[in-house]
């Protein structure tokens, strides 16, 4: 079956456009995370959706970076009037359970979107 | 906050020998670790899975060890093949959150 996927792969912006990235998880997946990997660095967690509720969006660098999942499926993270700041990779992943107490359900990650802000 | 450190930053050795990353992290009340390998330009993948309540895992020529108490990890490659070149990231799983090491870049020449 088909992993996770991103689009786009790579994304070129002006400082001050507004970008979208797109996250498919693999059908059927119940939780959707988005993570910021800047160069040479850890990915670092940004939001997380269970379904279409966005429970924890205590990652999001600043109020210009917003994520919806309005059908609980396919994900977008949506990055406005964008800084030179905001250039890293953008990963993306699911897993088919949600997670609760103590139980853990493996993520699986997408190849990234690959930012960068002129 | 959980803080995740990695050490080496990278590590070049000649194809054959048998190496060990290391992973330390801040705070013991975690549920899991992981390992995972990062290809350039590719995403992650997972390599092993320690549960809190193990102490390693063994996934063929790899051997991950854990210790809550003293915060480490140790992933462990033996006979390290050009094949194994890639970043190695560890992260501390606390409920649902990963806190990601910055990771290994490791390089096998053959």
């Amino acid at each position: 079956g088909a992993g996770v996927s991103q689009s786009p792969r790579y994304k070129v912006a002006k400082r001050g456009q507004d970008v979208a990235l797109r996250c498919d998880p693999i059908s059927g997946h119940v939780s959707l995370f988005w993570y910021q990997q800047a160069l040479g660095q850890g990915p670092e967690f940004l939001t997380y959706f269970q379904n279409e509720a966005q429970l924890d969006k205590s990652g999001l660098p600043s109020d210009r970076f917003f994520a919806e999942r309005p059908e609980g499926s396919v994900s977008t993270l949506k990055i406005q009037r964008t800084q030179q700041e905001d250039s890293a990779v953008y990963l993306c992943a699911s897993s088919h359970v949600e997670t609760s107490g103590s139980s853990y359900n493996e993520q699986f990650f997408g190849p990234g979107t690959r930012l960068t802000v002129l | 906050k959980q803080e995740v450190t990695q050490i080496p930053a990278a590590l070049s050795v000649p194809e054959g020998e048998n190496l060990v990353l290391n992973c330390s992290f801040t705070d013991s009340a975690i549920y899991n670790l992981q390992w995972f390998r990062q290809d350039p330009g590719k995403g992650l993948t997972s390599l092993l899975l320690i549960q809190s309540s193990q102490r390693e895992q063994t996934s063929g020529r790899l051997n991950a060890s854990l210790d809550k108490s003293s915060g480490r990890s140790t992933l462990y490659i033996a006979a390290s093949q050009p094949g194994d070149s890639a970043t190695y990231l560890c992260a501390v799983i606390d409920f649902n959150k990963f806190y990601f090491g910055s990771g290994t870049k490791l390089n096998v020449k053959p």
